[in-house]
């Protein structure tokens, strides 16, 4: 029952490196996201895969890349990590995109030095 | 204006009062409403969703959803410390294909 998956859980990288969050889902769902979350900022979107094949800009892509590797696997990537990108990363899951509920994984809390 | 709009508290409530939570948002078109909690450290839980007018009830929990005046607000009855959380408003835009999230209460249950 592990429902959406993400590591790591934690990293600490230097300005400059690159890396790649990775995020797996075992519900079946055919949309996925990435989002950040920053104090007093709530969520926000950072990319998302409506469904298989598919991946669209959310609110702050700039700085990122995504993979729709599966159905089940979503990752996403930091060429060039900055301070401005330490966050806490949340991948998250619906059956599709629009009216359903998404389904949170436990997190990635990323620095950059 | 921000799409989603939430009090950012803290709400502090005494234990088994209701705990009134509101959000506000300004896409007229909007269908789905949902409630998540998160507790400090913690990934977003969801708790309730709605896409009427009206009332939906789930145990402790109702959330209230009026589109004329585009609120929806989450009350929680007999509140427990357990319920101290952030709580996240999401709203899903015309468009269709994307969640926006208010910034969040923080509610705070005194026992």
């Amino acid at each position: 029952n592990a429902g959406v998956t993400q590591t790591p859980k934690f990293q600490v990288l230097k300005t400059g490196q690159s890396m790649t969050l990775q995020c797996a889902q075992d519900m079946n769902h055919n949309s996925m996201y990435w989002y950040r979350q920053d104090p007093g900022m709530g969520l926000r979107l950072i990319y998302y895969s409506a469904s298989e094949g598919t991946t669209d800009k959310g609110e702050v892509p700039n700085g990122y890349n995504v993979s729709r590797l599966n159905k089940r696997e979503f990752s996403l990537r930091l060429e060039s990590a900055a301070p401005s990108q330490t966050s806490v990363y949340f991948c998250a899951s619906s059956g599709r995109v629009g009216n359903q509920p998404q389904h949170f994984g436990d997190g990635t809390r990323l620095s950059i030095l | 204006q921000k799409e989603v709009e939430q009090n950012s508290g803290p709400l502090s409530v005494p234990e088994g009062a209701i705990a009134s939570l509101n959000c506000t948002y300004s896409d007229r078109g909007s269908q789905s409403f949902f409630w998540y909690r998160q507790y400090s450290g913690k990934s977003p839980e969801l708790i309730m969703f709605i896409y009427s007018n009206g009332d939906k009830e789930d145990g402790r929990f109702t959330a209230q959803l009026n589109k004329a005046s585009q609120y929806v607000s989450l009350l929680i009855r007999d509140s427990q410390p357990s319920d101290s959380a952030t709580y996240l408003c999401a709203v899903n835009m015309e468009d269709g294909n994307k969640l926006v999230f208010g910034a969040g209460t923080i509610l705070r249950v005194k026992s």
